[in-house]
């Protein structure tokens, strides 16, 4: 069965960081693209980062330089740094494995709050 | 960026009655391999979204067979033939042709 299990959100002060985790069963984080894709409270779905099975990363222009997306390969996670988080970050964040120009599975979410 | 335009936001409906969702991307979603990646996904209220179709037609397993989807070029819908309690929720269509991929802004489907 596939599981994806988000963890690491919290309350942050602006400029603070964070570090989200997402374990993964199921299959293998690095033979797969995986991605983040959050929802701020009470709005739509954002994508936000993808890191490639070569390991390659990409990033929406408004998170650039502020978040990285990478894996653990041995423990089959997927993780997402985030500096210098904005009001603008508050949402909830999910993982999710990005396969055939779709998201197939999908984490349970994990909240993120910036405020001081 | 793809722009992913949805109507209605809002769909009030009666039990067992049909229900229809159109999706309006501002590009050609075909992709260079003649696929094109057009999806929807349901978001019931506090869970995560979970995919319905891909690829504008294929149903996920699971998916009860009350929910298809059409469409080509620019104009994509979401079809649902009967519409049950447990439909209530947000509906995204979805664009994986293009990066960014990018979502549309969600339409809420409530019983009326």
């Amino acid at each position: 069965e596939v599981q994806l299990v988000e963890s690491g959100g919290g309350v942050v002060q602006p400029g603070g960081s964070l570090r989200l985790s997402c374990a993964v069963s199921g299959f293998t984080v690095s033979s797969n693209y995986m991605t983040w894709v959050r929802q701020a409270p009470g709005k739509g779905l954002e994508w936000v980062s993808v890191i490639y099975s070569s390991g390659s990363t990409f990033y929406i222009d408004s998170v650039k330089g502020r978040f990285t997306i990478s894996r653990d390969n041995a423990k089959n996670t997927l993780y997402l740094q985030m500096n210098s988080l904005t009001a603008e970050d508050t949402a909830v964040y999910y993982c999710a494995r990005q396969a055939g120009g779709s998201l197939d599975y999908w984490g349970q979410g994990t909240l993120v709050t910036v405020s001081s | 960026d793809v722009v992913m335009t949805q109507s209605p936001l809002s769909l009030p409906v009666t039990l067992g009655q049909p229900a229809s969702i159109s999706c309006r991307p501002s590009q050609s979603l075909v992709y260079s391999d003649g696929n094109t990646y057009l999806n929807w996904f349901q978001q019931r209220p506090g869970q995560s979204p979970r995919r319905l179709i891909y690829k504008v037609s294929n149903r996920d397993s699971g998916v009860p067979d009350r929910f298809s989807g059409s469409g080509s070029g620019t104009d994509f819908t979401l079809k649902i033939s009967r519409v049950e309690a447990e439909d209530v929720g947000f509906y995204y269509c979805m664009q994986g042709t293009h990066w960014p991929y990018t979502f549309g802004q969600g339409t809420k489907l409530e019983i009326k």
